[in-house]
């Protein structure tokens, strides 16, 4: 059964600062691998996609890299912003593009000004 | 582009009575998911229809927890009766199909049982 962490579970940083979130899964066999942002009150909102064939993925000041053997994925934030305050949440799809997502407990990140 | 749409928002109901929720997906989207969201923790899936049928629900307690979507669009999520920890956060999400790449979340429902 896959099973999805992510450390730490809080984090709190000055703004300008780097930081990177960690996610670790139990089963290496996945489809993909996504990161999601929620803020309070709202929705997931998808931040990076990388297939079972990538090892990376970049959006502006993110990057997302993946280490299947390892069951390891990180998300690097640069230049952190108070903006960037929210909860990150990684996610892992089953051997196929139909499989359930996975998620992990989530990293809340605040961001002092 | 409207997004997914839920309601209500929040709800405060007491142990043991019934509660339901609604969600209309983004126009177009055959495939709508349920997940249940407890503080702290990542969203679970309960449910997921691709047009009007279930495709997996696995994890829906079936002994309290119902849902159904009729005409393939909108969606409904039902407990009864409800316990304490039921209280959570409840996402509804849609994709163009089983396979897409993108689920597109609403912005939650709020249950707290007291």
């Amino acid at each position: 059964k896959q099973e999805v962490t992510q450390i730490p579970a809080a984090l709190s940083v000055p703004e300008g600062e780097n930081l990177v979130l960690n996610c670790s899964f139990t089963d290496s066999a996945i489809y993909n691998l996504q990161w999601f942002r929620q803020d309070p009150g709202k929705g997931l909102t998808s931040l990076l996609l990388i297939q079972s064939s990538q090892r990376e993925q970049t959006s502006g000041r993110l990057n997302a890299s993946l280490d299947k053997s390892s069951g390891r994925s990180t998300l690097y934030i640069a230049a952190s912003q108070p903006g960037d305050s929210a909860t990150y949440l990684c996610a892992v799809k089953g051997s196929s593009n139909t499989g359930k997502l996975i998620f992990g407990q989530g990293t809340t990140l605040q961001v002092k000004p | 582009e409207a997004g997914v749409a839920q309601s209500p928002r929040y709800k405060i109901i007491e142990k043991r009575q019934s509660v339901a929720f609604w969600c209309n997906p983004i126009s177009g989207h055959a495939t709508l998911y349920w997940y249940q969201q407890i503080l702290g923790q990542g969203p679970k899936l309960l449910i997921q229809f691709q047009n009007n049928g279930v495709v997996d629900d696995s994890q829906l307690p079936k002994d309290r927890f119902s849902a159904e979507r009729l005409k393939g669009v909108d969606s409904t999520l039902k407990i009864q009766p409800a316990k304490l920890e039921d209280s959570a956060v409840y996402l509804c999400a849609s994709s163009l199909e089983r396979g897409s790449r993108e689920q597109y979340f609403g912005p939650g429902t709020r249950l707290t049982v007291t």
